[in-house]
Formats: C-alpha cells, structure tokens, sequence
C-alpha cells in the first residue's frame, strides 16, 4: 500500500526557517517524481515544485513564487522526501503536501503557520 | 506561466441535476489536465486525468471533455456525496497551475 506521511509543521516566526519531511513507502521511491503542494485555508492548492526520478537525475523544477526560498530535496536511501524553506512569510502559511502524482497519492497535509 | 480560468466559484445545485464546471487554459496544454475533488479536511482526490479519463475508482457519473482550450467536468446526475469543492491542474509545462476552484453546494 503507497503511503505518503508529512511531518515538520507547526509554528514559525517571520524570517525563520522549517524543513519538512514526507516518508514515502508502499513503492519503488526512486521511480517516481515527488511533488509538494501547499494550500492556505480556504484557497486553491498552489503547486510548489517537484524533484524528478533517477531516471531524470533527480533534478527539480519550482513555482517561481517560492524559487530561491524553498529547496526540494530527497533521500533514496531512507524513502524521504524534504521541503526546506527559508525567510518565511506569513503568506506562506498554509497546509503543505507532498505528492506522487502518478496514481495520484497524497500525503494527509501539514499545517505550518508562519506568525509571530 | 499557463493561467487557468475556472468557472463557476460557486455552483448550487439539486440532487439529480446535471452539472459543469469548466476550466480554460491561457496557452496550449494539450491533454495535460487533470481534475480533482477535495472536501474539507482532506486531501485532494484525483477524479479525471489527460483530460478525458476516468480515475481509478471514480463513479461513471463523472466525465471530462475537452473543447479547444476549454476543459469541463461534468456530473450526469448529482448526488449527496459530489458536494465539495473541485479543482482543475494544468501539467504540461512548469510551473504547474491549479484553477481557483469551484464550491459544489446543495441549493
């Protein structure tokens, strides 16, 4: 069974930092393009970048609107996936999602609330 | 980047009735749009793929199609359990675009 389990948020000042962490498990991890997602309450999802397979070099594409802030990364070896995010602001509070659009699985979401 | 216009914000309907919710997409995006349902507190769930594909496990009830750029989800026949709120995604070229939604409530 694909899962998919976020795992990072909470609370986080202005200017600061948070990484989160997406534990994938149930298929082949490297075979899939890794995808996060974020969705502010109320608000339509807003695609934040994704991170290729291994047949693509593992190389990552970003929204232009989190380009330079935000670093999608992934470790083969534990089947994890990781938003970094950096100078947060408070429109960047939202629910964050990683996602394997192929076969459309989704994480349960993480909050991060970006306030002082 | 691919704007994607969707229509309408709201929607209240009947049981039974018939519905659409249309998106249009600012450039060229070939098949490469995908609708999903989200209601609160979940995730989104894929309910068409390429356009005109029915997602593993969705009723028959729903269908995609595609005129020109205009791409439409449709309901034949609504029931209780279509309420929700429902989103296109373009994914032809980076940056992938969601539409902003449209709210599928009980008139």
């Amino acid at each position: 069974e694909v899962k998919l389990l976020e795992s990072g948020g909470g609370l986080v000042q202005p200017g600061g930092s948070m990484r989160l962490s997406c534990a994938a498990s149930g298929f082949t991890f490297t075979d899939f393009y890794m995808n996060w997602i974020r969705q502010p309450a109320g608000k339509a999802p807003e695609w934040l970048g994704f991170i290729r397979n291994k047949a693509n070099g593992y190389t990552t594409e970003y929204n232009p609107s989190v380009k330079g802030r935000f670093t999608i990364s992934r470790d083969n070896t534990q089947n994890m996936l990781y938003l970094q995010m950096n100078t947060l602001r408070a429109e960047d509070t939202a629910t964050y999602y990683c996602a394997r659009f192929e076969g459309n699985y989704w994480g349960q979401g993480v909050m991060v609330t970006v306030s002082s | 980047d691919i704007q994607m216009t969707q229509a309408p914000s709201s929607l209240p309907a009947s049981l039974g009735d018939r519905v659409t919710i249309t998106c249009r997409a600012s450039q060229d995006i070939g098949n490469y749009l995908r609708w999903f349902q989200q209601k609160p507190g979940k995730s989104p769930r894929l309910m068409i793929y390429g356009a005109t594909n029915l997602a593993a496990g969705v009723p028959s009830r729903f269908s995609g199609s595609r005129s020109g750029s205009d791409y439409s989800l449709t309901i034949s026949s609504l029931e209780s359990e279509d309420m929700a709120d429902y989103y296109c995604l373009q994914s032809k070229e980076s940056p992938l675009t969601f539409g902003s939604g449209t709210k599928l409530e009980i008139k």
